[in-house]
């Protein structure tokens, strides 16, 4: 199966802050890596997909990149309603997997 | 307005079966492969498994292959989870996902508790 590390688990943010979580494949996926928020009580929310692309109303604020087998996903200025878990996904072949989450708290 | 809408999640004793149910809407439920996806109480999220559009085909996961059957009736627009001998690793929000694009859609999930 294709592992997906993400890290950091945690981060303690204020607002404003540009936030950077990755993700790292332990084998080739393409562009198959999306991004998805979590706010507490709610299902995840596509927020990037095939790696670097926007789903619909999401805030040009947010942005996924890939280098090699990394992906990441960056908030800049970060706001209020940012404050979520956020998860990858790789989708290029089953099992598909999924990282183990990062939890952004203020400050 | 696409909208996934399960039920049937409940408190089970080990051994026990329950099914759950995902009414699927605003889209052409029939042509789209669902997924199924459960997050644990740790909230780490785990692909459970698929189904193809006519569910000729499926695709389980290890962990609860042969004791998890997946269905759908595109009539009646729902997909089925059939769980058997629930354990209570099972404990999990079960969540139907649309596979389109990994997972454009979800369900609000449902809570499945296993325990004695």
């Amino acid at each position: 199966d294709i592992q997906m590390t993400q890290s950091p688990s945690s981060m303690s943010v204020s607002l404003g802050d540009t936030v950077t979580i990755t993700c790292r494949a332990s084998q080739d996926v393409g562009i198959y890596v999306n991004w998805f928020q979590q706010k507490p009580g709610k299902s995840p929310r596509r927020m990037i997909y095939r790696a670097k692309n926007l789903a619909d109303g999401v805030p040009s604020r947010f942005s996924g990149s890939r280098s090699g087998s990394d992906y990441s996903l960056t908030i800049n200025s970060l706001e209020s309603e940012d404050v979520a878990d956020y998860h990858c996904l790789q989708y290029d072949e089953y099992p598909l997997t999924f990282g183990s989450g990062t939890k952004l708290e203020i400050k | 307005e696409v909208q996934l809408v399960e039920s049937g999640g409940s408190l089970v004793q080990p051994g026990d079966s329950l099914k759950l149910s995902c009414v699927a809407s605003g889209f052409t439920f029939s042509n789209y492969w669902m997924d199924w996806v459960r997050q644990t109480p740790g909230k780490s999220l785990e692909w459970i498994g698929a189904i193809n559009t006519d569910g000729s085909k499926t695709n389980y996961a290890p962990s609860i292959k042969d004791r998890f059957t997946f269905s759908r009736d595109n009539a009646k627009t729902t997909l089925y989870l059939q769980m058997s001998n629930v354990k209570s690793d099972d404990t999990a929000i079960y969540y139907c996902t649309r596979n389109y694009g990994g997972y454009d859609y979800w369900g609000q999930g449902v809570m499945v508790t296993v325990s004695s």
